[in-house]
């Protein structure tokens, strides 16, 4: 249980477009999911909290212009890049937050990541 | 920021436990410490997680200390697939009271050498 899906795996644009990209919880909803971002040989650094029916929390230094996140249902929330450029590359995962049954205890289950490559 | 410190690297035998120690000295007593690995270019696998009693699981044991400041993860039977970076973190409270989240620090790159 708790499986999260990420869409696309990895994708490769042009400086100036944006790209889209897709976090599904399969079996649970997800109130509350998570993106981050990762370098190469660095740690994942947390972007946002995405919250269902409301807007995004970003983390300090975040553009929230360029990086639009929208949680329309329980099940989906979506990172946009808008006007990509090469600084941007990099590694993108999502993370939902679920409870554990009927306890006050939740996981947070990661997607398999998105490897964006602008040139 | 983080509120945690692994080494940055340690190395273990196939076969042979491993134990991954991890600070976190400045939790307060309502915080959580997980444990996550994460093998290269994928997302981050969930492992074990605990408060402040020892926990077990199919795949390690979480030790806490008693005074919480530190804990060890053990892999007690370590395959080479086991090889990745493991990451000790503590859920801390959400900004503008949000949810709260998980923040990663630098973790452990863990090598099972044959």
């Amino acid at each position: 249980g708790a499986v999260v899906s990420q869409h696309p795996s990895w994708v490769i644009c042009k400086s100036g477009t944006s790209v889209k990209i897709e976090c599904r919880s399969l079996d649970f909803q997800a109130t509350t999911m998570f993106w981050y971002r990762q370098f190469p040989k660095q740690s994942l650094m947390l972007m946002a909290t995405s919250n269902e029916g409301s807007k995004a929390t970003y983390e300090q230094g975040v553009e929230k212009d360029k990086f639009l996140i929208n949680h329309a249902s329980l099940t989906l929330s979506t990172l946009t890049v808008t006007s990509a450029h090469p600084e941007d590359s990099s590694f993108y995962i999502c993370s939902a937050k679920w409870r554990q049954g009927v306890s006050l205890h939740y996981g947070y289950t990661f997607g398999s990541g998105t490897r964006l490559t602008v040139v | 920021d983080a509120k945690t410190t692994q080494p940055p690297s340690m190395d273990c035998a196939e076969g042979r436990a491993a134990n991954l120690p991890c600070n976190h000295s400045t939790i307060s007593g309502n915080e959580y410490v997980y444990w996550y690995r994460q093998i290269h270019s994928q997302g981050p696998q969930y492992i074990i997680h605990g408060l402040k009693n020892n926990e077990t699981n199919e795949m390690a044991s979480l030790i806490i200390t008693e005074d919480r400041k530190s804990s060890t993860l053990i892999l007690p039977h370590a395959t080479l697939r086991d090889t990745a970076v493991y990451y000790c973190i503590v859920r801390v409270a959400g900004t503008q009271g949000g949810s709260e989240k998980l923040v990663f620090g630098k973790g452990t790159k863990l090598t099972v050498n044959p």
